[in-house]
C-alpha cells in the first residue's frame, strides 16, 4: 500500500507571513494524484489543492501553491500572506489514477499567530 | 444541493451493540467512501463502492460491513461495537472522470463513542 508522511505534526506562523507544509509519499506508480486537505475546527474536509502527476506545472489556487518533486516524492504546500482563517489541520493525500483508493497522512496543526 | 449528508452526528454505543450510519449523496457521484478518523493517524479508508451494488474493502475493513443498494445511499454497519471503533466517521463521494476536477466531497462527519 502506498505511504504518506507528514513529518511536521504541528507549526505556527505569523499573520501575513509565508509557511510551507511538507509531505512525502513512497509509490512505484508513474500516474497519480496528489492533493491538500484543510480540516478547521468544524471537522468539514475542504480540498485545497490538487496536482495530476503527469503535469510539471507546480499547482496554484489563489494564496496556496504546491512544490512538486515528483523524483524525491515531495509535495509541498506554501501559504501567503497567512490569514487566521488559515488555522487547522492540513491533510495530504495520494490517490493513484488505477485505482480508486486515497491514502492521507497524519496531518499538520497550522497555528496562526495574530 | 445538500452535497454529502451524514446520519446520525453523534452516538453512543455499549460494547456489543449493533448500528448503521448512513450516507447520502445528492451529486450523482458514482464512487463513495467511508473513513474514520483516529488522533495523530488521519483518515484510513475503510471501504468504499465504484458504484450502484458495488463494494470493495479498505486499509481497515475488519468489524464493518457496507451496502450499496442505492446510488445515492452508502451505508456503514457495525455489528458488534468495540471500543476500538470509537471515532470520527467521515462519508465522501466522487464522480470519476478523465478530466475535472475529480474531487472527493466530504459530509460533515459522525463521532461515534462505544463504551
Amino acid at each position: 500500500a502506498q505511504t504518506v508522511t507528514q513529518s511536521q505534526p504541528e507549526m505556527s506562523v505569523q499573520e501575513a507571513e509565508t509557511v510551507t507544509l511538507s509531505c512525502t509519499y513512497d509509490t512505484s506508480e508513474s500516474d497519480y494524484y496528489l492533493f491538500w486537505y484543510k480540516q478547521p475546527p468544524s471537522r468539514q474536509m475542504i480540498l485545497v489543492i490538487r496536482q495530476e502527476a503527469y503535469k510539471q506545472q507546480n499547482a496554484t489556487e489563489n494564496r496556496f501553491s504546491v512544490n512538486f518533486q515528483k523524483a524525491a516524492k515531495s509535495f509541498s504546500l506554501k501559504i501567503s500572506d497567512s490569514q487566521l482563517g488559515d488555522a487547522a489541520m492540513y491533510f495530504c493525500a495520494y490517490r493513484s489514477a488505477n485505482f480508486n483508493k486515497f491514502y492521507f497522512g497524519s496531518g499538520t496543526k497550522l497555528n496562526v499567530k495574530p | 444541493n445538500a452535497g454529502v449528508t451524514q446520519t446520525p452526528k453523534f452516538r453512543v454505543l455499549k460494547t456489543g451493540q449493533s448500528m448503521t450510519l448512513l450516507c447520502a449523496q445528492d451529486m450523482n457521484h458514482e464512487y463513495m467512501y467511508w473513513y474514520r478518523q483516529d488522533p495523530g493517524m488521519g483518515l484510513r479508508l475503510i471501504h468504499y463502492s465504484v458504484g450502484e451494488g458495488t463494494t470493495a474493502k479498505g486499509e481497515v475493513p475488519d468489524g464493518y460491513n457496507v451496502s450499496r443498494l442505492k446510488k445515492q445511499n452508502f451505508l456503514l454497519g457495525l455489528e458488534s461495537a468495540a471500543p476500538s471503533q470509537t471515532s470520527v466517521y467521515f462519508c465522501a463521494s466522487r464522480s470519476p472522470g478523465t478530466s475535472g476536477p475529480d474531487t472527493q466531497y466530504f459530509g460533515p462527519g459522525t463521532r461515534l463513542t462505544v463504551l
